[in-house]
């Protein structure tokens, strides 16, 4: 499992401006991704995912962005609430496992 | 629609106590499930998953076991808890198909050791 220790990177963000976290995968075989939210104390909440065969998907105010060829995943969120504030973290799939990063803390400041 | 139920919600036992947490999935037939511990500030860490009932794949040694004794229900349980074993508990459900498998979590368990 991945270690990182107790201090999440933190993003700071406007209410009202546009977010954006960052997530480095490792497997550049991995063909599924997918976004969680996670707010204290509760399970991760599913956002969205991408398939390897695109390079981006768009939901409501999120959208996910696949770069293959650095191995980097990103989750836009736009005009950023307070409820959005949380930990989002990305996961990779492999053969029935994921592979989970540890998270970005999103503050949303008023 | 399809719920995943966790309990209990916390947990506070004495080391070296026994201990039995269960999950139970609504709403879907055969689910892949999964148990997963959260430490403070880091990563989901896989311990079991399970693709039918009986059948359990252990990702990390340690002092925790699994059963599947039904479909929809996925249990986790140690026969002495550890100092270590505190923790955020996940279980979590998903369906294999060709195109991918999304994961959905329970609530979770907190389990505090003292």
């Amino acid at each position: 499992g991945e270690s990182v220790g107790l201090h999440l990177p933190t993003l700071s963000v406007q209410e009202g401006d546009n977010s954006i976290i960052n997530c480095a995968y490792s497997n550049s075989a991995s063909d599924y991704f997918i976004w969680y939210k996670q707010e204290s104390g509760k399970g991760p909440q599913f956002i969205i995912d991408i398939r390897s065969n695109m390079d981006k998907r768009q939901g409501q105010r999120v959208t996910v962005l696949l770069n293959k060829t650095v191995k980097h995943l990103s989750l836009q969120i736009a005009a950023t609430q307070p409820g959005d504030s949380a930990v989002y973290f990305c996961a990779e799939r492999g053969t029935y496992k994921y592979i989970f990063g540890t998270g970005t803390r999103l503050k949303v400041l008023a | 629609s399809q719920t995943i139920h966790q309990w209990p919600a916390t947990l506070v036992q004495p080391v070296g106590s026994p201990l039995s947490l269960e999950c139970t999935v609504e709403g879907t037939s055969n689910p892949n499930l999964y148990w997963y511990r959260q430490a403070a500030g880091r990563g989901l860490q896989l311990l079991f998953y399970s693709v039918g009932i009986g059948q359990i794949s252990s990702e990390v040694p340690q002092n925790l076991s699994a059963s599947r004794p039904q479909d929809r229900q996925f249990i986790l349980s140690s026969k002495k808890l550890l100092l270590s074993d505190s923790g955020f508990y996940l279980c979590a459900w998903g369906l294999g198909t060709s195109g991918g498998e999304t994961q959905y979590f329970g609530p979770g368990t907190r389990l505090l050791v003292l």
